[in-house]
């Protein structure tokens, strides 16, 4: 079956411009995960979504980031105001409905790489 | 604050030998680990996921963990050229938590 897609793979932008990344999870999967990874580095937790809502934004590292899933399935993260330390590959996963205390596996997407110019 | 602390490498292993990746992490209510592997521009793929002390075993790879310790790591058999990747290690807290990641161990598996 698909994986996880996210769209566009690329974005430049310049300083002080507003983006949206998109992601589409695997079929199913009720929790979506946003990640960040500079170069490097591992993937940064950003926010997760259990269906609709966001369960843990605690990662998103200012106001500037925000993401909606409406309609609990596609989610996208907004960048306000974007600065030149935004650039990264942004990464999505999902996984399917939790049942216990032990984590699911969690699949990426293939990441969009923005650059802020 | 949770951290996970990995050797970034690289480590450099001649083919068909045993490549061995360590890891550490803090929170200890941490419950469920997982070793991905990332090739460089790719992203991050599951290896293994391991939940209980002692090892876990798939094919070429084993997963090891020691809760008491707080220590992680992957063993991988019969290295192959195209085991060169970055080994990211990845610990959540349960359910369906986000992943805290270490900064990964560059492997290189020489022919």
């Amino acid at each position: 079956g698909a994986g996880v897609s996210q769209t566009p793979s690329n974005k430049v932008t310049e300083k002080g411009k507003y983006v949206e990344l998109r992601c589409d999870p695997i079929s199913g999967h009720t929790a979506l995960y946003w990640y960040r990874q500079s170069l490097g580095q591992g993937p940064e937790f950003l926010i997760y979504f259990q269906g609709t809502g966001a369960a843990d934004d605690s990662g998103l590292p200012n106001d500037r980031f925000f993401a909606v899933r409406p309609e609990g399935s596609v989610s996208t993260l907004k960048i306000q105001r974007t600065e030149r330390g935004d650039s990264a590959v942004y990464l999505c996963a999902s996984s399917s409905k939790t049942v216990s205390l032990i984590a699911n596996t969690q699949y990426f997407g293939p990441g969009t790489r923005l650059t802020v110019l | 604050q949770k951290e996970v602390e990995q050797n970034s490498g690289p480590l450099s292993v001649p083919e068909g030998a045993i490549a061995s990746l360590n890891c550490t992490y803090s929170d200890r209510v941490s419950q469920s680990f997982f070793w991905y592997r990332q090739y460089s521009g790719k992203s991050p793929e599951l290896i293994m996921s391991i939940y209980s002390n002692g090892d876990k075993e798939d094919g070429r790879f084993t997963a090891q963990l020691n809760k008491a310790s707080q220590y992680v790591s992957l063993l991988i058999r019969d290295s192959q050229p195209s085991d060169s990747a970055t080994y990211l290690c990845a610990a959540s807290g349960g359910g369906a938590d986000g992943l805290t990641f270490g900064k990964g161990t560059h492997l290189i598996i020489q022919p």
